[in-house]
């Protein structure tokens, strides 16, 4: 099975900063990653797909970058509706697994 | 508009069963792969089984495997989860997924006695 790992675990960042998290996977993945964000009580919501490839109607804000192994999801000028939790999932190969998550708080 | 529609959730005791349930619409069902998601409270995302267009192909996280089984009727467009042999473990919300760019609401399954 392919481990996905993200960091930081958590993350506490100011209004109007840049974040940055990462997703690594066990194996070469090559670009089948996708990035999800989740509010409490809410079903994920697709941000990009294909490592890099925004999702209709998402703010170009997000971006997605990488491809094999490492892949990053940056966050430009946070905005309070952008504090969520965040993961990464690959389905490159069965099992799909997800990462465990990064939960993005205001600080 | 794509509508994923979960039912079937509910309280069950530890080696009971569950059917679940998903309806869907807005889209053609039968040209699409699609997949169940759950979460434990307070935990993250687990991918759980999916199932190719014309249900010939079908995918478990090994956790499952045995226990629960993937279906779907083209003709009604729906998805299922026969959940088999329950255990604490399984207690989650289940989301139906399409594609990963469409999701349900999710039904809350807990195994309790």
């Amino acid at each position: 099975d392919i481990q996905m790992t993200q960091s930081p675990s958590s993350l506490s960042a100011f209004v109007g900063d840049r974040v940055t998290i990462t997703c690594r996977a066990s194996q070469g993945i090559s670009n089948y990653l996708i990035w999800f964000q989740q509010k409490p009580g809410r079903a994920p919501k697709p941000l990009i797909s294909g490592a890099s490839s925004l999702e209709s109607g998402v703010p170009s804000k997000f971006s997605g970058s990488g491809s094999g192994t490492d892949f990053t999801l940056t966050i430009s000028s946070l905005q309070p509706e952008d504090f969520a939790t965040y993961y990464c999932q690959q389905y490159y190969s069965h099992p799909i697994t997800f990462g465990q998550g990064t939960r993005l708080e205001i600080k | 508009e794509v509508q994923l529609v979960e039912s079937g959730g509910g309280l069950v005791q530890p080696g009971g069963s569950l059917r679940l349930s998903c309806a869907a619409s807005g889209f053609t069902f039968s040209s699409h792969w699609m997949t169940w998601v759950r979460q434990a409270p307070g935990k993250g995302l687990e991918w759980v089984a999916n199932i190719k267009e014309d249900g010939s192909e079908k995918y478990y996280v090994d956790s499952v495997k045995g226990r629960f089984t993937v279906s779907r009727d083209n003709a009604k467009n729906s998805l299922y989860l026969q959940m088999n042999s329950l255990r604490g473990e399984d207690t989650a919300v289940y989301y139906c997924v399409r594609s990963y760019s469409y999701w349900g609401q999710g039904t809350l399954v807990t195994v309790s006695s």
